[in-house]
């Protein structure tokens, strides 16, 4: 299986801040890599797919980037709604496998 | 829009098989050739992959849980179903059905979620 790293776990932060959350996989993806947003008692929601590409309806604030191993999420201006705990994902190979998230609480 | 809604019995027995019918709306399962998946999250865990189902039958399972799992697709009922037996407490969790994207699998439509809880 590929494991998905990611870092840090919880992530402190106040509304207007720019903040990057990191994930790391232990074999070459290529750009098989997505990223969700959970929020307590919802099911995640697709924010960004292929590395880069944002879901419609999923503001510019949030951006991706990365290539192989190493993937990073970017949430600019973070709004009172952006708190939430965040997961991605690779869809390279069987099992696709998540991330253990991260939590981005309100410092 | 497209819309999955989980259905099933909040509370199962340990050592039987838990159930659960994913019903779509708004788009019909046998078309777009996607596939459709199922991931589950233990309370205040994070997300686990269980498998996927295309509308033909064909399969990708997750081999830690391949033994127990079965999953089908009811195209008259515009369903797919996951199977999972001999359950014990460590499969208590959320059950998200979901589809997948036609180019790189990620999960662009889920579920509400169901708590499914394995208890005596």
């Amino acid at each position: 299986d590929i494991q998905m790293t990611q870092s840090p776990s919880t992530l402190s932060a106040s509304v207007g801040d720019s903040v990057t959350i990191l994930c790391r996989s232990n074999h070459n993806i290529s750009n098989y890599l997505n990223w969700y947003q959970q929020k307590p008692g919802k099911a995640p929601q697709l924010l960004i797919y292929a590395v880069f590409r944002l879901q419609s309806g999923v503001p510019s604030t949030f951006s991706g980037s990365g290539s192989g191993t190493v993937f990073t999420l970017t949430i600019s201006n973070l709004q009172p709604e952006d708190f939430a705990t965040y997961y991605c994902q690779q869809t390279y190979s069987n099992p696709l496998t998540f991330g253990g998230g991260t939590k981005v609480e309100i410092k | 829009q497209l819309q999955l809604q989980e259905s099933g019995p909040g509370l199962v027995q340990p050592s039987e098989t838990l159930s659960l019918p994913c019903t779509v709306s708004g788009g019909s399962i046998s078309s777009g050739n996607h596939y459709w998946g199922w991931i589950r999250q233990p309370p205040g865990k994070g997300l686990e992959w269980i498998g996927s189902i295309h509308y033909t039958g064909n399969t990708y399972y997750n081999p830690s849980l391949e033994s127990r799992v079965a999953m089908s697709v009811d195209t008259s009922k515009n369903q797919f179903s996951l199977k999972l037996t001999s359950v014990t407490a460590a499969d208590t969790a959320v059950y998200y059905c979901a589809r997948l994207g036609i180019g790189g699998w990620e999960l662009d439509y889920w579920g509400q979620g169901a708590l499914v809880t394995v208890s005596s």
